[in-house]
């Protein structure tokens, strides 16, 4: 079946270290939205992606929507302890009713 | 999200019983979702909703019946729980197309966790 699997699975990252997880579809996707998970929570919205190639700022977060609309990365530049969590990315199978969630990036910063 | 609630948010319950969990939102949403978390699984959904009269399986539905009351109600069963089912669940809701550009966003309730023993 359809797949999204999300590489490093863990990072760990000193405070101000640059972070980038991608995203990784076995079927293209219509569009893809990122979520944000604090320990203990539950997922948050953070930003959906819609055109092919398109590139979104959030402050310091950067995403980006592969060209074939399979894949997509999220950069986080110079890392915070506020940004601890567990980043998904999640999208509809292009042709489906298949809303699929990619495996997630657990992100710890180290102070 | 306060707009989507669920209860209980923790249940300790034993093999073979029934258990439902239940979710609610104030959202005006048409779609809700099933969703059960497990550590280093990700999100996987269980069933989902598009509108009252609509009812479909999601990846993982083997094991559990859900049940949409109402627009803003939909409550999942555990016909006679395992321990294999202990996890995470987590309810959402997304406006669908009506929501325009942003009908896909998803917004999570705060999640069950339940423990079978």
């Amino acid at each position: 079946g359809q797949q999204v699997m999300q590489i490093p699975q863990y990072q760990h990252v000193q405070e101000g270290e640059d972070f980038t997880t991608y995203c990784n579809s076995s079927t293209t996707l219509s569009n893809i939205q990122w979520y944000k998970q604090r320990p203990g929570g539950h997922p948050v919205f953070l930003i959906q992606l819609v055109k092919s190639g398109e590139v979104k700022k959030q402050k310091r977060l950067t995403f980006q929507f592969g060209e074939a609309k399979k894949n997509s990365s999220l950069h986080i530049t110079a890392t915070q302890t506020t940004d601890v969590g567990t980043y998904f990315c999640a999208g509809w199978a292009s042709g489906t009713y298949k809303y699929i969630f990619g495996t997630g990036t657990r992100l710890k910063v180290l102070a | 999200d306060a707009d989507v609630t669920q209860t209980p948010r923790n249940r300790i319950t034993k093999t073979g019983k029934r258990i439902m969990l239940e979710c609610s939102q104030t959202k005006g949403h048409d779609r809700m979702y099933w969703y059960r978390q497990d550590p280093g699984l990700g999100l996987r959904l269980i069933y989902y909703s598009f509108d009252v009269k609509d009812i479909n399986k999601g990846e993982i539905s083997d094991g559990y019946s859900v049940s949409r009351q109402a627009q803003a109600k939909f409550s999942l069963s555990l016909e006679s729980a395992i321990p294999n089912q202990t996890a995470l669940y987590f309810c959402a809701t997304s406006a669908g197309l009506a929501g325009g550009p942003s009908g896909d966003t998803q917004y999570f309730g705060p999640g069950t966790r339940l423990t079978v023993l």
